[in-house]
């Protein structure tokens, strides 16, 4: 089993859709959680870190259960400009600097 | 804002010899991380680095070393190369206490 799963999609969205991605992880010790966004071929971007509380960044809202392992990212009133692989990422402890581990990344694509 | 550079932006290598990629902190970003993506694949953890010093070890090939300089750049040094090589390498950095992760635009590696 990986130790980040993602459901790969794609999900194919018409603009101003909302959509959902989640990600299960499987070291109960992890104490960060990231979404980033990576556009083909190009580097991963941190889209926003994920919080116990959850949290909101404009139209994302982040949410983290940490009873089921589980990160959930939303995305509103989807933009043709969001469409990218979206990939969940947890961090291994107990090290001093933690390595992030990826998941294999959801593909979105927004469609006019 | 200054972001992680990398270079050479692409490479191009034939079986055995040998490549070393550079990578230059966000400024008062002490901590340095690398990746190494495959086609399709997500990225694997390689090695980081914390004030000069190796902090943890992924799953870097014994062909590659790495070291980070005074300066907190760091280099990735690269021997026999392999066909399986090829990739894309990314270097991620951040600052102490601060486990969020800035990726360069990476290097494209291709071994002939």
């Amino acid at each position: 089993r990986k130790e980040v799963e993602q459901d790969p999609g794609p999900f194919n969205v018409p603009e101003g859709a909302t959509v959902a991605f989640n990600c299960t992880y499987s070291n109960s010790a992890s104490q960060s959680f990231f979404w980033y966004r990576q556009d083909c071929r190009k580097e991963p971007k941190l889209l926003m870190s994920v919080y116990s509380s959850g949290n909101e960044d404009g139209r994302f809202t982040a949410q983290l259960n940490r009873a089921s392992q589980y990160i959930s990212l939303l995305i509103r009133d989807s933009k043709l400009s969001d469409s990218a692989t979206y990939l969940c990422v947890v961090n291994i402890p107990p090290y001093n600097t933690d390595k992030l581990i990826f998941g294999t990344g959801t593909r979105l694509q927004v469609f006019p | 804002a200054a972001g992680v550079i990398q270079s050479p932006r692409h490479l191009i290598k034939e079986k055995r010899e040998t490549a070393t990629l550079k990578c230059y902190p966000i400024p008062r970003h002490d901590t340095v991380y690398w990746y190494q993506q495959g086609p399709g694949q997500d990225p694997q953890f390689l090695i980081s680095f914390y004030e000069k010093m190796q902090s943890d070890k992924g799953s870097i090939p014994d062909r590659f070393s790495a070291q980070q300089f005074s300066d907190y750049h760091s280099e990735l040094n690269m021997s026999s190369l392999e066909l399986g090589d090829s990739a894309l390498y990314f270097c991620a950095s951040s600052t102490d206490g601060n486990n969020e992760q800035f990726f360069g635009p990476g290097t494209r590696l291709t071994v002939l």
